[in-house]
């Protein structure tokens, strides 16, 4: 399964973007690049997924990179209920999900 | 729709006891995954299962077993706990492979004594 990097934690000032940047340089042609977030001790809830275009919901941006070795989730203004752990996770065969430690988001008003 | 229902929210063992925990979801989904997640740490992958009577360790399946009987349900037992099992167990749902988000349970806190 490719593994992900992700710098363990990062500040954000209310009202603006945050950019969350991941690192999956030993991700596979057929593997989608997945966010989660959890916050406090809730379930994790689910952001945004991509394979190898950028996409967009309701809740963020996901720009991959054109070699896929890299990606950044965006929050395009982050409020202070943003403040969560993000999770960078590249889905594996069988849908199995593999976490890693993900980044702490502090929203400071 | 309620989503991934797991029962208890909160549990006491004493070592050595067994006992399971809940999972159910109504989205018909296939795929149906257990996590635990220790203070401070990410989720870690204990059994998963494909579909009804298919089922497969993850990354710590030790001590822990699974059964899917139907598409609903998937039943995580501890066979016999102990202290290195307290943990946060969140069940997991999706469809099937690929192109899918999954929907989380909201955890049953465990604490074995």
């Amino acid at each position: 399964d490719a593994k992900t990097t992700q710098p363990p934690s990062m500040d954000c000032a209310e009202g603006r973007a945050a950019n969350l940047p991941c690192n999956h340089s030993t991700i596979s042609g057929n593997e989608y690049v997945y966010w989660y977030r959890q916050i406090h001790s809730q379930g994790p809830q689910y952001i945004i997924h991509g394979l190898k275009n950028n996409e967009t919901n309701e809740m963020a941006s996901l720009i991959i990179t054109e070699d896929r070795k890299s990606s950044t989730l965006i929050l395009p203004h982050a409020t202070l209920r943003d403040t969560a752990v993000y999770y960078c996770i590249v889905q594996s065969a069988g849908n199995k999900l593999t976490f890693g430690g993900g980044t702490r988001v502090l929203v400071k008003p | 729709n309620a989503g991934v229902t797991q029962t208890p929210k909160f549990q006491v063992l004493k070592t050595g006891q067994s006992m399971t925990l809940q999972c159910a979801q109504d989205m018909n989904h296939e795929y149906m995954s257990w996590y635990r997640q220790d203070p401070g740490m990410g989720l870690r992958l204990i059994h998963y299962s494909v579909g009804a009577g298919i089922t497969d360790q993850g990354e710590v399946p030790n001590g822990y077993n699974v059964s899917r009987s139907t598409t609903e349900d998937f039943p995580l037992r501890l066979l016999s706990a102990a202290p290195s099992q307290t943990s946060v167990y969140f069940c997991a749902s999706s469809w099937g492979t690929g192109n899918t988000e999954a929907f989380f349970g909201q955890g049953t806190r465990l604490t074995v004594v």
